[in-house]
């Protein structure tokens, strides 16, 4: 059984689109995570939910919007689609918020043409 | 703001021990995660020092000193699937998200 899913695993789109990625945990966790990783593998958290509460909110353009309908579920809306949003997305989750120990969903990759 | 600071990139062969390290610079520390993220991948969790001292799992191995902010992660019998990029993360008190390094991949060869 597959504890943190993301669809689409692949994603390629023109430049202007709006795309969304969804997220669902089946481990009963709290929070989820929504990361971008760069071509350089940097790993950067972009926001974070708690039981459906939004607690963290990183300097990220307001073009991406979170959204999670319970707390089994994060997706993430991009809208306006830029060439800098070509990366690796991961969602994650941790039993409680600032957990040690995320587990990673298998990433979507996003590629903006 | 916080810093952590890795290698890049580490060589080793294959029955060998290797060590990852890991220097940081943040407010408010609790605690030192590793992850493990093979090429294609997801990050996945290996280890995490919140005291000092050597944390032992298995082949890995993790060691915290909060005094001179420094960690590393230690790999022995090296095997091929080892290699990978190794990321440490921080723990924050007061956050509720982990800041990761830039990580070090790691080559096994034979």
């Amino acid at each position: 059984d597959t504890a943190v899913s993301q669809t689409p695993k692949y994603l390629v789109t023109q430049m202007g689109n709006d795309k969304s990625i969804k997220c669902e945990q089946n481990l009963g966790h709290d929070t989820m995570y929504w990361y971008k990783q760069d071509s350089k593998k940097f790993l950067k958290i972009m926001f974070s939910y708690n039981n459906k509460e939004l607690i963290i909110n990183e300097t990220v353009p307001n073009r991406f919007s979170p959204k999670s309908p319970d707390k089994a579920h994060l997706n993430l809306h991009i809208n306006s689609l830029e060439l800098g949003d070509s990366a690796v997305y991961f969602c994650a989750s941790s039993p409680l918020a600032g957990g040690n120990e995320q587990f990673f969903g298998p990433g979507t990759r996003l590629t903006v043409l | 703001g916080q810093s952590l600071e890795q290698p890049s990139e580490v060589t080793a062969v294959e029955g060998a021990i290797v060590q990852i390290n890991c220097t940081y610079q943040t407010s408010g520390f609790y605690g030192l995660s590793w992850y493990q993220q093979h090429d294609g991948g997801a990050p996945t969790f290996l280890s995490y020092n919140a005291l000092d001292g050597l944390e032992e799992t298995g082949r890995f191995s993790s060691f915290l000193s909060r005094s001179d902010s420094y960690g590393y992660l230690l790999l022995q019998e090296l095997q091929m699937k080892d290699s990978a990029s190794y990321f440490c993360a921080v723990l924050q008190t007061g956050a509720n998200n982990l800041f990761f390094g830039t990580g070090t991949r790691l080559t096994v060869i034979p």
